[in-house]
């Protein structure tokens, strides 16, 4: 059965702090990993990565995938209150559509 | 666009009952999928759909659920009989490119059941 597994499942820090949020997959004929943020309602796509060592950017949020460990960390630099959210990890594989989603780390970014 | 479109927002239901849930996908998309979401399990994919027929529904708890995509712009999960134990909230997405992974959800069904 594919899994995702996300760590920490929750986390606060003060605004300006740097944070790394780390999700680990065991999928069969892996194909993509994508990071998710939920606010108050649905889950907005972040990032979708595919290839190893090559890290996404967008402003404030990285995040890069290691294929040969299994895993992907989301760096959240200069965080700001805009920021606390749950952070979903997904995983994909070759042969259908179907996302298998991690729990979530809950960020919490205190003022 | 207005996004995926979801009905109820809330519901409020005994054991028992039947509960019914709508979406609608965003124009154009071919794939639909429906989540169940709880703070035990997080999201867990129920089942889902490409040009309207279902592909795997190996998610569906048992038999009390059921769900269909009549058309390309609307889909329907039923439960019935209800139980406490399926309350959740309930979330319906839709992507277009099925080599991305790109979902697009709508703000979810949250369903209570007493």
């Amino acid at each position: 059965e594919d899994k995702v597994v996300q760590s920490p499942l929750s986390l606060v820090v003060h605004e300006g702090d740097t944070v790394t949020l780390n999700c680990s997959y065991e999928v069969t004929n892996f194909r993509s990993l994508l990071w998710y943020k939920q606010e108050k309602k649905a889950p907005t796509f972040l990032f979708m990565l595919t290839s190893s060592g090559i890290e996404k950017k967008s402003g404030r949020l990285s995040s890069i995938l290691d294929k040969k460990e299994l895993f992907s960390i989301l760096n959240i630099t200069a965080t700001q209150t805009g920021d606390s959210a749950i952070y979903l990890c997904a995983a994909t594989n070759f042969g259908n559509e179907k996302l298998t989603f991690g729990t979530g780390t809950r960020l919490t970014i205190i003022p | 666009d207005a996004g995926v479109i979801q009905s109820p927002r809330h519901e409020v239901t005994e054991m028992g009952q039947e509960v019914t849930l709508r979406c609608k996908p965003i124009s154009g998309h071919n794939s639909l999928f429906w989540y169940r979401q709880t703070m035990m399990r997080g999201l867990e994919l129920l089942i889902y759909f490409n040009n309207n027929v279902p592909i795997d529904d190996s998610g569906m708890p048992e038999d009390r659920f059921s769900a269909k995509m009549p058309n390309a712009s609307f889909s329907t999960l039923k439960i019935q009989p209800s139980e406490p134990r399926d309350s959740a909230v309930y979330f319906c997405a839709s992507s277009l490119n099925r080599n991305t992974g790109e979902l697009f959800f709508g703000e979810g069904s949250r369903l209570t059941v007493l």
